[in-house]
C-alpha cells in the first residue's frame, strides 16, 4: 500500500481564494482524520469520519471549513474564504480500530501559505 | 478527551548518549499510550505502543516506560543517532469506545553529532 496520500503537498494562495485539500486514505481503514500543525498550537484535530459519516467536526475552526468524504477512498477539507491564519500544515490520518485502539496512519501532509 | 502534556519542548543531546523524552497525561481512564516520531517535513509514524497492563515494553532501541500511579509516561532512545532527531509525540487512547487520540505539542529532540 502506497500509505495516505495528501494532495497538494504545497499551495500557495491569496486571501479570499478557496483552498481544496485532497485525501487519500489507506484501503481497508474506516477512520479518516484532518488535523491541523502550528507552531504555537501543534496538532489539533479537526474533524473526523467513520465509515464515511463524519462523527465530530468541533474542531473545525469557523464556517470557512468544510470537509467531505463522498466514498471510502476520498476525502477533501475545503477553506473558503481563506486568510492568512489559516496557513499551516494540514494532515490527513487514517487508521483502522485494532482491538479498540485506533492507531493513526498520517499523509506527509499540504502545507498551505495564505498571504 | 483530556489534554496530553509534555515536560520539555526541546532536547538536545550528543550523538551516542541515551535520550529520555517524557509525557504526561491526565486522563486516568486512558489504557493504551502510542508514541510518534515525525520527521522535518513528514507526518507522525508508529513507533512504540504499550497498554496499561505493561509498565515497560521494549522496541528495537526503544523503550516505552509507564507510570500509571503519577500519570507519566517516557520514551527512551538508547545511542541516540541523527535520524533520530523528530519531534516526538504521545498520544492516549481509551479503548473498547470511540475514543479519539489526542496530541500534545510535541518535544523537539535534537542530535548533536
Amino acid at each position: 500500500d502506497a500509505g495516505v496520500i495528501q494532495s497538494p503537498r504545497h499551495e500557495v494562495t491569496e486571501m479570499g481564494q478557496e483552498v481544496t485539500l485532497r485525501c487519500k486514505p489507506i484501503s481497508g481503514h474506516d477512520y479518516l482524520f484532518w488535523y491541523r500543525q502550528t507552531m504555537m498550537r501543534g496538532l489539533e484535530l479537526l474533524i473526523y469520519f467513520n465509515n464515511n459519516v463524519p462523527i465530530d467536526d468541533s474542531g473545525m475552526p469557523e464556517d470557512r471549513f468544510s470537509a467531505k468524504m463522498p466514498n471510502a477512498s476520498f476525502s477533501t477539507l475545503k477553506i473558503q474564504p481563506s486568510e492568512p491564519r489559516d496557513s499551516a500544515v494540514y494532515f490527513c490520518a487514517s487508521s483502522f480500530q485494532h482491538s479498540g485502539a485506533n492507531v493513526l496512519t498520517f499523509g506527509a501532509g499540504s502545507r498551505l501559505t495564505v498571504l | 478527551g483530556e489534554s496530553v502534556g509534555l515536560h520539555l519542548p526541546t532536547l538536545s543531546v550528543q550523538e551516542g548518549d541515551n535520550s529520555i523524552i517524557n509525557c504526561a497525561y491526565s486522563n486516568s481512564a486512558s489504557d493504551y499510550f502510542i508514541w510518534y516520531k515525525q520527521e522535518s517535513g513528514k507526518g507522525p509514524q508508529f513507533i512504540i505502543d504499550i497498554r496499561s497492563n505493561m509498565d515497560k515494553r521494549q522496541g528495537q532501541r526503544v523503550t516505552v516506560l509507564l507510570n500509571k500511579t503519577v500519570k507519566h509516561l517516557s520514551l527512551q532512545i538508547a545511542a541516540t543517532q541523527p535520524g533520530d532527531s523528530a519531534v516526538y509525540f504521545c498520544a492516549e487512547n481509551i479503548t473498547g469506545g470511540s475514543y479519539i487520540p489526542t496530541f500534545g505539542r510535541g518535544t523537539s529532540l535534537i542530535v548533536h553529532p
